[in-house]
């Protein structure tokens, strides 16, 4: 158990339908990454938030949206959904902002999105 | 550009085989950081170990090591003594150290799929 937590766990849905995935880091941890796992493209990372702040952004679609909150639990937002969303959702957490000191990403167990 | 490269697929050995995974990388940067997650059936991704572009030293833990090479840029992973239970999805990443609060986003390879047979 990594101490990242991810809800829910499963998610179906259908298509231009909108859903938000939640994320709570380790304790103790300030960032907050997004990535998102898929057949096609593989582990792609999609945004970074540390201390409540966007830090990093990657291949997120203009659907997506992520916030970090002041208790550094995190939320992806996910609208207008297509078939080619349906993916596995990664959450990871680390002490520090970057892959330097205390850079360490622990995952959660991820969110399967499907979409029908 | 970043990329990480895991030219095996997938690999299958029996019980108390050594394997090892290969991981090569590009990146125009000195300083980055190279990591291995392992993602069992279940799903999961496991941290495995973080190494510096500066630290060139081989890593052992327990029947795991790794073997990194920037001459070659790889950063390869032996498992000694394979069990059942290293089955499972191994990925290799890259990351390169935040300036300006950059952030540190993890480029990943693309997985070699480990099956282990008894």
């Amino acid at each position: 158990d990594s101490g990242v937590t991810q809800t829910p766990k499963h998610l179906i849905t259908a298509t231009g339908q909108r859903v938000t995935l939640r994320c709570s880091p380790r304790s103790g941890d300030l960032s907050v990454y997004w990535y998102q796992q898929s057949l096609d493209q593989g582990l792609q990372f999609l945004i970074q938030y540390y201390n409540g702040e966007e830090r990093a952004k990657g291949n997120i679609l203009e659907r997506f949206s992520a916030q970090q909150f002041p208790d550094l639990h995190s939320e992806l937002n996910l609208s207008s959904l297509e078939l080619g969303d349906s993916a596995l959702y990664f959450c990871a957490s680390s002490v520090g902002q970057g892959a330097g000191l205390l850079g360490e990403q622990y995952f959660g167990p991820g969110t399967r999105l499907t979409v029908t | 550009a970043q990329k990480v490269t895991q030219a095996q697929t997938e690999i299958s050995v029996v019980e108390k085989e050594d394997v090892t995974l290969d991981c090569v990388y590009e990146t125009r940067d000195t300083t980055y950081y190279l990591f291995w997650y392992k993602q069992p059936p279940s799903g999961e991704l496991v941290f495995l170990i973080r190494r510096n572009s500066f630290d060139e030293q081989n890593e052992i833990s327990g029947r795991y090591s790794w073997n990194f090479q920037k001459s070659t840029s790889s950063f390869n992973f032996t498992i000694t003594a394979s069990q059942v239970v290293d089955s499972a999805v191994y990925f290799c990443a890259l990351s390169e150290v935040p300036i300006y609060n950059q952030g540190g986003k993890l480029i990943f390879g693309q997985g070699t799929e480990l099956s282990v047979k008894p």
